[in-house]
């Protein structure tokens, strides 16, 4: 059982360049989540999805968009990649029904813009 | 945005001590989360509490929830070097969104 599966671990890009974040779970989970992490601080909720084809906007979207076709997958994509986007990104997932055990996350890709 | 404070910011004590350390709110708290983030890894979720003065216990770690349910605090009883990590509160929010805490950096010195 794999979990939350995220693609790239690791990442440098240029400035204005753009990057898809792959993230994919296998739990059949309907809510899913990306959260970035900036050096030092909690996780802040950048987009957030609760099935396939519905998606909204966290605390801080902007430079970002997301898609959700499928159950399974939930790519962030940075358009024009910005200094200020650097940070470590989280995706999370959980299911939408009442349960004791919550948000499962990934172990990050960690991005920096040069 | 609700405002989730933590303190201390960082903490450094021996092996075999004890530490508090606390989430603090501007608001009433829907519920609240207690993860620990290892470096290089996400955060893993130690407990949830929900209801005004509840007190959860996991091993040597005690979560209390405030009557107000606007502060939490997690006591570490004689810590061990496995403890050490970031620990991170977490409002829930409307479909399971989080709002998380600054963080405590916590190392335990063997």
């Amino acid at each position: 059982n794999a979990g939350v599966t995220q693609t790239p671990k690791f990442r440098i890009l240029k400035i204005g360049q753009s990057m898809t974040l792959q993230c994919t779970q296998d739990m059949n989970h309907n809510y899913m989540y990306w959260y970035r992490q900036d050096p030092g601080m909690g996780l802040k909720l950048i987009y957030y999805s609760v099935g396939a084809g519905i998606t909204d906007k966290g605390e801080v979207p902007n430079g970002y968009n997301v898609s959700r076709s499928t159950t399974e997958d939930f790519p962030l994509r940075l358009e024009l990649a910005a200094p200020s986007q650097t940070s470590v990104y989280f995706c999370a997932s959980r299911t939408g029904r009442p349960s004791r055990v919550l948000q499962h996350f990934g172990d990050g890709t960690r991005l920096s813009i040069l | 945005t609700q405002l989730l404070e933590q303190s201390p910011q960082f903490l450094s004590i021996q092996e075999g001590e004890n530490l508090t350390v606390y989430c603090n709110s501007s608001s009433v708290f829907s519920s609240l989360q207690w993860y620990r983030q290892e470096p290089g890894e996400g955060p893993v979720l130690l407990v949830t509490v929900v209801t005004g003065g509840e007190v959860k216990k996991l091993k040597r770690l005690t979560f209390q929830f405030g009557d107000a349910r606007k502060d939490s605090s997690l006591h570490i009883t004689a810590a061990q070097p496995g403890d050490t990590g970031l620990y991170l509160c977490a409002e829930v929010l409307r479909y399971e969104k989080l709002t998380f805490g600054t963080g405590t950096r916590l190392t335990i010195i063997p």
